[in-house]
């Protein structure tokens, strides 16, 4: 089965800094990727997703990720952070025609304003 | 177009209890999903359903069960339930493969 493994548990930046958050996952074939974010006290939601095509792909509220295959990496980033964004970052893969999800432990996202 | 709801939003039980939960997917997803969200575990895949059969599993006892009715309503059971049972669970709807996930708010079970 897949795994998905994010490197940082608690990252905390000052607004207007750039953010990466790292996503890596361990499965040998085809593979949609995820990034869910959780804000306090709110359900999981989706902010980008990648199924195929572009490898760069652009979500809501700013954020982009990139699907790297030799790497099997998906990395969050967002060029200027707001203190808004605090929440808990999950990054999910399924493997292709398939809806058994597996999520990264998550990463807290702190920004002091 | 309403979201993915699950009921109760809270509930305590005594070890040994059993509970039901249910969830009802957005309207024409005939995919849900089910999964534990503890401070230890984070979040785990307990199994999914389409069309009235489990289409896949996790790594759970068997006293995690669930099913799934016609209009694609989903229900998950605990038997016996222990401490370790503690956590927010959360219900997932999907059109099909390869596309989103819609989350519901979850249900927090508190067992005592």
């Amino acid at each position: 089965a897949q795994s998905v493994s994010q490197h940082n548990h608690h990252v905390i930046l000052s607004e207007a800094a750039s953010l990466e958050l790292g996503c890596n996952y361990s499965y040998g074939g085809t593979v949609n990727l995820f990034w869910y974010v959780q804000y306090p006290g709110q359900h999981l939601q989706l902010l980008l997703k990648y199924f195929s095509g572009d490898p760069l792909v652009k979500g809501i509220k700013g954020f982009e990720a990139e699907f790297i295959k030799s790497k099997f990496s998906f990395n969050l980033r967002k060029p200027s952070v707001q203190w808004s964004d605090t929440a808990e970052y999950f990054c999910a893969v399924t493997s292709y025609n398939n809806n058994d999800m597996r999520f990264g432990a998550g990463t807290r996202l702190t920004v002091k304003p | 177009k309403a979201g993915v709801t699950q009921t109760p939003r809270y509930l305590i039980k005594t070890r040994g209890q059993q509970v039901t939960l249910s969830c009802s997917p957005i309207s024409g997803h005939r995919s849900v999903s089910w999964y534990q969200q503890t401070p230890g575990q984070g979040l785990q895949f307990l199994f999914e359903y389409f069309s009235e059969t489990q289409r896949n599993k996790g790594n759970f006892p068997g006293r995690f069960s669930g099913r799934q009715f016609s209009n694609s309503r989903s229900e998950m059971n605990v038997s016996t339930l222990e401490l370790g049972d503690s956590a927010l669970y959360l219900c997932a709807s999907s059109a099909e493969f390869n596309t989103e996930a819609f989350f519901g708010q979850g249900t927090r079970l508190t067992v005592v």
